[in-house]
């Protein structure tokens, strides 16, 4: 199986900081990896799909990039509406993976 | 506007059965793949099953495969998740979740998710 390895696992960030989330795959997945957002008690929702196509309705505040195994998940500037957990997932094999998840806190 | 609404969680007793479905609107759902993830409390994210839009293809975690089948009714555009032999690890919130199109399987609407709780 191929393992995602999210960092950090929290994070605590100001209001208008530049965020960055890293997710490493344990093989080759070429571009196929996805983030999402989760919100407490809300399903996950889809940030970036293909590592660094922005999904659809989605802020250009976020962005997406990789080098090899190695893939970044960026907010330019964190708005306090950016709080909540964010996931990796690739979909180069089965079985699909997330990463743990990281959660990211506005102080 | 897309939709996708699950039902069937509740309370089991380990070694039991529960059947989820998932009814689907707002988009032609037999052409799309779709999956079933689940999240246990407090815990991350765990991919459990995918089928292929005919239904014709399905896929399984290792850890559910040969106690959960899932299928699908493309005429009444509803997705199933059969579980089986229920154990205590299966407790989770149940997503269901549309598969993006040809080459883009990733999960991109989701249902708001049914809740498994399996104790005695």
């Amino acid at each position: 199986d191929t393992q995602m390895t999210q960092s950090p696992s929290t994070l605590s960030a100001s209001v208008g900081d530049r965020v960055t989330i890293t997710c490493r795959a344990s093989q080759s997945i070429n571009s196929w990896l996805a983030w999402y957002q989760q919100k407490a008690g809300k399903a996950p929702q889809p940030l970036m799909y293909k590592a660094s196509n922005l999904e659809s309705g989605v802020s250009s505040r976020f962005s997406g990039s990789r080098s090899g195994t190695e893939f970044t998940l960026t907010i330019s500037s964190l708005q306090p509406d950016d709080s909540g957990t964010y996931y990796c997932q690739q979909y180069n094999t089965y079985p699909w993976t997330f990463g743990q998840g990281t959660k990211v806190e506005i102080k | 506007e897309l939709h996708l609404l699950e039902s069937g969680g509740g309370l089991v007793q380990p070694g039991g059965s529960l059947r989820l479905s998932c009814a689907a609107s707002g988009f032609t759902f037999s052409i799309y793949a779709m999956s079933w993830v689940r999240q246990a409390p407090g815990k991350g994210l765990e991919w459990v099953s995918a089928i292929s839009g005919s239904g014709g293809s399905t896929y399984y975690a290792d850890s559910v495969r040969g106690r959960f089948t899932i299928s699908r009714d493309n005429s009444n555009n509803t997705l199933y998740l059969q579980m089986d032999r229920l154990r205590g690890e299966d407790t989770a919130v149940y997503y269901c979740a549309k598969l993006g199109g040809t080459a883009q399987l990733y999960f991109d609407h989701w249902g708001q998710g049914t809740l498994l709780t399996v104790s005695s």
